[in-house]
């Protein structure tokens, strides 16, 4: 398909386990961003690249929680030693051009991973 | 920082009611205003937007307008219908451009 696309859709793991949640974004989208949406809660954002260029990453909530996109393209973000609190749906978003001031260009984002963490 | 803060649901309204959903925010600068929805089981869908004061934004009979006198954004329709039950999130973009900031949801739930 042409959309974003999350994977896997949904992942359960024992608390202490890594996990990694991977992002392939619309073929030639320039930005890509991650959010976290609790339950019943609007999305917050986690970071945002550009190509492969983490240029955000502040709203990431500890270090045990690591993005990269090494060739400008998918996307993985990686959970270490998961905690309870870190059950939610992470989304991902693209769009295609770089961002900035002037530029308005939506992002598109995927049907998200949803984690839980027992 | 920039915050948004729209009406709790979930609002439940019959078939053809006439729809509002209130949506203020806070930012600096001028930033520009999104309404994104979520359909059970589906990813966020972009809705409509507006990128500056006045203008009006629509799509599918919804319709919004940036206040800047008012910091507002709300969501209207004319008529509901049963389609149109889901979660109705509104968002702003930094000055940036690099991230979204959205409001807690609003729930739709459209009865026939």
């Amino acid at each position: 398909g042409a959309g974003v696309s999350q994977s896997p859709r949904y992942k359960v793991a024992k608390r202490g386990q890594d996990v990694a949640l991977r992002c392939d974004p619309i073929s030639g989208h320039v930005s890509l961003f991650w959010y976290q949406q609790a339950l019943g809660q609007g999305p917050e954002f986690l970071t945002y690249f550009q190509n492969e260029a983490q240029l955000d990453k502040s709203g990431l909530p500890s270090d045990r929680f690591f993005a990269e996109r090494p060739e400008g393209s998918v996307s993985t973000l990686k959970i270490q030693r998961t905690q309870q609190e870190d059950s939610a749906v992470y989304l991902c978003a693209s769009s295609l051009a770089r961002t900035g001031r002037n530029s308005n260009q939506p992002q598109h984002f995927g049907d998200g991973t949803r984690l839980s963490i027992l | 920082g920039n915050s948004v803060t729209q009406m709790e649901g979930p609002v439940t309204l019959s078939e053809e009611a006439f729809l509002t959903i209130n949506c203020t925010y806070t930012a600096t600068g001028y930033p520009s205003l999104f309404w994104y929805v979520q359909y059970p089981g589906e990813g966020l869908q972009l809705l409509l937007k507006a990128t500056k004061a006045d203008d009006k934004g629509s799509n599918k009979g919804f319709e919004a307008t940036y206040r800047k006198e008012t910091t507002s954004f709300h969501l209207e329709k004319g008529s509901v219908q049963v389609s149109d039950s889901a979660v109705y999130f509104c968002a702003l973009l930094n000055n940036a451009g690099n991230m979204l900031t959205f409001g807690g949801g609003t729930r739709l739930m459209v009865k026939p």
